[in-house]
């Protein structure tokens, strides 16, 4: 069954430093990656994904994600933090198959941005 | 941008009672998802319904879940006598294959 790891609960950063948010992934065949943002008091928003391609994939407010097959990461990265990117970050995974196939998502990760 | 749109925002009801959330998916979309958290756990999939039927359910949704789409723009989620362990946020979601799902804002459902 496939699983996805976020070790870190809460990561801080100061505003305008780079920042990084981990995610590894357990998944038999190829996987599909995603993350997703959720603010407070407000739904899960798509901020980008792999299926296939360029292990770089970018997405919506500057974010990208380096897919890494070795070490079965997706770590979600920014260069440049702006306190509005506080928020829950979810990793999702699954299978890379035609038709349907749930996603399952991490635990979560808390991105505080500090001024 | 077209987005999914979930009614109601919060809704609290009796242990026992019959609870209906309701979700508007993107209107060109075929894949309709309902998801949950738990208060600070782990977003968990519900089920999928894919040409007007279920095409996959977790262990979640047992015999009190159900699924309808009602009419072309619908997609609802009924629990036919909630728990206290049913209080959670519910999440509507749509997709136009079976690669990314776009969520709606949630529904909180607080059983008391």
């Amino acid at each position: 069954a496939q699983s996805v790891a976020q070790p870190e609960d809460q990561v801080n950063v100061a505003e305008g430093n780079p920042l990084t948010v981990k995610c590894t992934y357990s998944v038999s065949g190829n996987p599909y990656l995603f993350w997703y943002v959720q603010y407070p008091n407000r739904g899960l928003q798509f901020l980008l994904k792999y299926i296939t391609g360029d292990n770089l994939v970018k997405g919506s407010y500057g974010f990208e994600a380096e897919f890494n097959k070795s070490q079965t990461s997706f770590h979600l990265k920014k260069p440049s933090a702006l306190v509005s990117d506080s928020a829950l970050y979810f990793c999702a995974v699954r299978k890379g198959s035609t038709g349907f196939q749930k996603l399952v998502f991490g635990t979560g990760t808390r991105l505080l941005v500090s001024p | 941008e077209p987005e999914v749109t979930q009614t109601p925002s919060h809704q609290v009801t009796q242990m026992g009672q019959e609870v209906i959330l309701r979700c508007v998916p993107i209107s060109n979309h075929l894949y309709f998802y309902w998801y949950r958290q738990i208060l600070g756990q782990k977003v968990e999939f519900l089920v999928s319904f894919y040409n007007n039927e279920i095409s996959e359910k977790s262990e979640i949704f047992d015999d009190q879940f159900s699924v309808e789409r009602p009419d072309g723009s619908n997609f609802t989620l009924k629990i036919r006598s909630t728990k206290l362990e049913d209080s959670a946020m519910y999440f509507c979601a749509s997709s136009v294959t079976a690669s990314e799902a776009f969520f709606g804002q949630g529904t909180r459902l607080t059983v008391v």
